[in-house]
């Protein structure tokens, strides 16, 4: 079965300071990737997503993330933090065709003043 | 991109009672999913709600517990029936963008607290 793991439950940064938050999937091919960030109070809004082409991915707040094969990763970055990106950010699975999204726990990222 | 309303946003509800959930999207939508977030938690799917036939559920929830509407191709209701303390959590409508990829659009959630 997919799964998904995001091994931070809780990140702190200071603003302006690059960020990196990790994700691993387990699964046997090439799945849809997808980060989303949740503020506090809202739904989930889309950050960014990989399907296939180039592995380097930009999203919107300045976002992007590199999809690793090799590593079964999917890592989302940010090279300087702003307050207002604190969120609970989650990373998710789907294969194609399946139409279901595999989330996994979800990293808290709290931004230093 | 679709949007989506969910009613009501929260609500503090008694053990025992029940509360429906409304998801309302503003276009046409083959297919909606309903998720719960219990609280410091991911996302886990519930069921998913097809129109014109009976929602499909995930390993762990039965419709006697969480039954759904989906009456039509813009509205689904998700009630959570004799709620219980753990039954506090937000949950979430959602729809996907393109077929085939599982990607998503969610509604902003509906927060119970079960007391």
């Amino acid at each position: 079965a997919q799964s998904v793991t995001q091994p931070d439950i809780h990140i702190t940064v200071s603003e302006g300071a690059s960020l990196e938050l990790r994700c691993n999937y387990s699964y046997g091919a090439t799945p849809y990737l997808f980060w989303y960030v949740q503020s506090p109070g809202q739904g989930l809004q889309l950050l960014l997503k990989y399907f296939s082409g180039d592995t380097l991915v930009q999203g919107i707040k300045g976002f992007e993330a590199e999809f690793k094969r090799s590593q079964s990763s999917f890592n989302l970055r940010k090279p300087s933090v702003h307050w207002s990106d604190a969120a609970e950010y989650f990373c998710a699975v789907s294969i194609w065709g399946a139409q279901k999204l595999v989330f996994g726990q979800g990293t808290r990222l709290t931004i230093n003043p | 991109s679709a949007v989506i309303s969910q009613k009501p946003s929260r609500d503090i509800c008694q053990r025992g009672t029940s509360l429906t959930i409304q998801c309302q999207v503003d276009s046409q939508v083959t297919m909606m999913f309903w998720y719960r977030q219990q609280p410091g938690q991911s996302l886990t799917l519930i069921a998913t709600a097809n129109q014109g036939s009976e929602a499909t559920y995930e390993s762990g929830f039965v419709i006697d517990k969480f039954p759904i509407s989906r009456p039509n191709l813009t509205f689904s209701t998700l009630t959570v029936s004799n709620m219980s303390p753990e039954d506090s959590s937000i949950y979430l409508c959602s729809t996907p963008t393109e077929q085939g990829t599982g990607e998503l659009f969610f509604g902003e959630g509906s927060r119970l607290t079960v007391l």
